[in-house]
């Protein structure tokens, strides 16, 4: 089973659409997780970090459930501009440190 | 405030070479680790440097190596390459805040180095 793993998308959506990318680890000892969002042949940014209370910023809410080792972002509303790949980031102990461990990322693509 | 930066941003090299790609990290920033990226999938860990050592390793081989100097910014270095080093290498940083390598400090990732082997 691999470490980070999501939906494999693509996602193709109408602007004003709700969208949700999930997310399922295998480490339960991981401790932080975010997620970030990647445009095309630029680098990965983070978007928002995700707390074991769930979290929103803005259009985007984040949901943890550690007991499934689950990880949910919800974009609401969409925009254009939301158009990038996501990719759904834990941090994964490996002996004393730890180190950030990246799913493959899912594309989403908003349409106008 | 300069943030993370790479260099060379382009490489092509010639299987067997060895390549040198540089990194300087966000200016309050003590970690570096690297990332290969390959073509539709997501960052994969190399290793991690801090205080001048290398604490935590992905799953590469040892032709894959790195430094970091005493002013933070880092090296990574790979022999012998092949062509299934093509990919994106990128440098991240964050502050470790000298809390013994916990996670909790999100990465301030660099441009990247898109690497070529022919």
């Amino acid at each position: 089973r691999k470490e980070v793993e999501q939906d494999p998308g693509p996602f193709n959506v109408p602007e004003g659409a709700t969208v949700a990318f999930n997310c399922t680890y295998s480490n339960s000892a991981s401790q932080s997780f975010f997620w970030y969002r990647q445009d095309c042949r630029k680098e990965p940014k983070l978007l928002m970090s995700v707390y074991s209370s769930g979290n929103e910023d803005g259009r985007f809410t984040a949901q943890l459930n550690r007991a499934s080792q689950y990880i949910s972002l919800l974009i609401r509303d969409s925009k254009l501009s939301d158009s990038a790949t996501y990719l759904c980031v834990v941090s994964v102990k490996g002996g004393s440190n730890y180190k950030l461990t990246f799913g493959k990322g899912t594309l989403l693509t908003v349409n106008p | 405030d300069a943030g993370v930066t790479q260099s060379p941003t382009h490489l092509i090299k010639t299987r067997g070479q060895q390549v040198t790609l540089r990194c300087s990290p966000k200016s309050g920033h003590d970690t570096v680790s690297w990332y290969q990226q390959a073509l539709g999938q997501g960052p994969q860990f190399i290793f991690q440097y801090y205080e001048e050592e290398e604490r935590q390793r992905g799953n590469f081989p040892d032709r894959f190596s790195g430094h970091q100097f005493p002013n933070y910014s880092s090296e990574l270095n790979v022999n012998a390459l092949l062509l299934g080093d093509s990919a994106l290498y990128l440098c991240a940083s964050s502050w470790d805040r000298g809390s013994g390598g916990s996670y909790n400090s999100p990465l301030h990732f660099g441009n990247g180095t898109r690497l070529t082997v022919t």
